[in-house]
């Protein structure tokens, strides 16, 4: 089973709808991350915590949200999509306790809002 | 503003040979690095840590880093179609090294 799980996969949505992307871990993981991924822009933070009472904004966090339910639970909101927030979703998780912030991605969501 | 630099590509290389990969970082406070590969369509695989100067070798794979210079490389040996792929180059960066700054990555084509 994979260890860093993302639902839905795929999504299509209307400009204006509420969305909501699910990630869930069995890693053991405190610290969970929501990136983007744009073709020429790379992976861009948009929220991270370290644990269930410590959510951070990343570099892009506008018209975003997020709620860390459990440890192993870290859920990505949009409130009222609009297309430029077509893009491919990661969710990824690290282990303070290493010491080395390695992040490990889960299959990621695409999503497409028309 | 913190970046990390890789050469777009496609590098394109035969098969059997070296494949060879480089980026830059700006923040010289950045502790970790990390090269990812990501196949069209999937997530970063993470592939290969560094954290202190010199080589690291794992199995065809090594990285290389050089702090003074601010450079951090990665060495494919015996390269095969199957690696064939984004490498995306990461450094830690802000207070305590817990955000990863990413390259935009290098498309690596080996030609069979």
């Amino acid at each position: 089973d994979a260890d860093v799980t993302q639902t839905p996969r795929n999504r299509i949505t209307k400009t204006g709808k509420r969305i909501m992307l699910e990630c869930s871990q069995t890693k053991g993981h405190d610290r969970m991350y929501w990136y983007r991924q744009d073709p020429g822009l790379g992976l861009r933070l948009i929220y991270y915590s370290f644990d269930v009472k410590d959510i951070n904004k990343g570099e892009i966090s506008d018209g975003y949200s997020v709620s860390r339910q459990a440890q192993a639970k870290f859920s990505l909101s949009l409130e009222s999509a609009i297309p430029n927030q077509t893009a491919l979703y990661f969710c990824a998780t690290s282990d303070w306790a290493s010491g080395f912030n390695e992040q490990y991605f889960g299959p990621g969501t695409r999503l497409t809002v028309t | 503003q913190k970046e990390v630099e890789q050469n777009s590509g496609p590098l394109s290389v035969p098969e059997g040979a070296i494949a060879s990969l480089n980026c830059t970082y700006s923040d010289r406070g950045s502790q970790s690095f990390f090269w990812y590969r990501q196949y069209s369509g999937k997530s970063p695989e993470l592939i290969m840590s560094i954290y202190s100067n010199g080589d690291k070798e794992d199995g065809r794979f090594t990285a290389q880093l050089n702090k003074a210079s601010q450079y951090v490389s990665l060495l494919i040996r015996d390269s095969q179609p199957s690696d064939s792929a984004t490498y995306l180059c990461a450094a830690t960066s802000g207070a305590g090294s817990y955000q990863l700054t990413f390259g935009k990555g290098t498309k690596l084509s080996v030609i069979p």
